[in-house]
C-alpha cells in the first residue's frame, strides 16, 4: 500500500519570500513522485517529478524539490514567491507494484497556497 | 494543441438519471484515467485503462462504469446517479501506464446530483 501526507492544508506567505510545502510518503515499493499546481477553476497541472535520477528535481516556475529516502520526504520549495503561484499544488506518488507498472497515482489531500502582497 | 477535453463542464442533474460524461484525448496516449475530486480529500481514482478494452478499478469505482472502445476516447458513465457523486470529476491521460510518466489532466466536469 501507499499513501500520501501533506503535513499543511494552508500555508500562507509574503511576495517574495519563500516557499515550503512539504510531503511525506509510504510506498512498499521505489516510487515516482510529483508535485501538481491547480489554480481556480482550472485542471492539474505538472509542476516537477521525480524518477529515480537526481534527487534534487527543478520544475517549473523557479519550483524545486528534493526527494529524501531516509525521510520519506520530498518537500516542494521555492526560493522567492510571486502573487501568481497562489493556487492549490498535490503532491502525488506512483505506484509500481511488483515489478509491474500500474500508473496508479495516489495524491496527497492537497495544500492551499496564499500569496500576500 | 495537445490537450484532454471533457464535456459537460458543468451539469446538474436529478438522483436516478443516467449520465454520461465524455472525455477524449489527441495525443495517442495509451493509459486514460478518471479522478474525482473532493475537498480535503485531494484526488481519487476511480477507473483507469491501460489501453483499448482494458480497464480496471480505482480506489472509488462503485457507482461508476467505463468503457474504451477507441483509444482517444474513454466515458465515464453513472447508470443511477446519487447525491454523495456530487464532486469534480477529472479525466487524465498519459503515454503509457509506466509509472514514470506524467498525466494530462483534461479541464473538469462539475457534477451536481440532486
Amino acid at each position: 500500500a501507499q499513501s500520501v501526507t501533506q503535513l499543511d492544508s494552508h500555508v500562507s506567505v509574503s511576495e517574495g519570500t519563500p516557499v515550503l510545502l512539504r510531503c511525506n510518503y509510504s510506498s512498499s515499493y521505489s516510487p515516482s513522485l510529483f508535485w501538481y499546481v491547480q489554480h481556480p477553476n482550472k485542471g492539474l497541472q505538472l509542476l516537477l517529478k521525480y524518477t529515480s535520477a537526481a534527487t534534487l528535481v527543478k520544475g517549473i516556475n523557479g519550483f524545486e524539490a528534493e526527494f529524501k529516502k531516509s525521510e520519506t520526504s520530498f518537500h516542494l520549495t521555492k526560493p522567492s514567491a510571486h502573487m501568481s503561484d497562489a493556487a492549490e499544488y498535490f503532491c502525488v506518488v506512483s505506484r509500481n507494484a511488483g515489478g509491474t507498472s500500474y500508473g496508479k497515482l495516489t495524491f496527497g489531500q492537497g495544500t492551499i497556497l496564499t500569496v500576500h502582497p | 494543441e495537445a490537450q484532454v477535453t471533457q464535456n459537460p463542464r458543468y451539469l446538474i442533474t436529478v438522483t436516478g438519471k443516467k449520465l454520461t460524461v465524455t472525455c477524449s484525448q489527441n495525443m495517442n496516449h495509451e493509459y486514460m484515467s478518471w479522478y474525482r475530486q473532493d475537498p480535503g480529500l485531494g484526488l481519487r481514482q476511480i477507473y483507469y485503462s491501460m489501453n483499448v478494452e482494458v480497464t480496471d478499478k480505482g480506489d472509488v469505482p462503485e457507482g461508476y462504469k467505463v468503457s474504451r472502445k477507441e483509444k482517444r476516447n474513454f466515458p465515464l458513465i453513472l447508470e443511477s446517479p446519487s447525491p454523495n457523486q456530487t464532486s469534480l470529476y477529472f479525466c487524465a491521460s498519459s503515454l503509457s501506464a509506466s509509472y514514470a510518466y506524467e498525466q494530462y489532466f483534461g479541464p473538469g466536469t462539475r457534477l451536481t446530483v440532486t
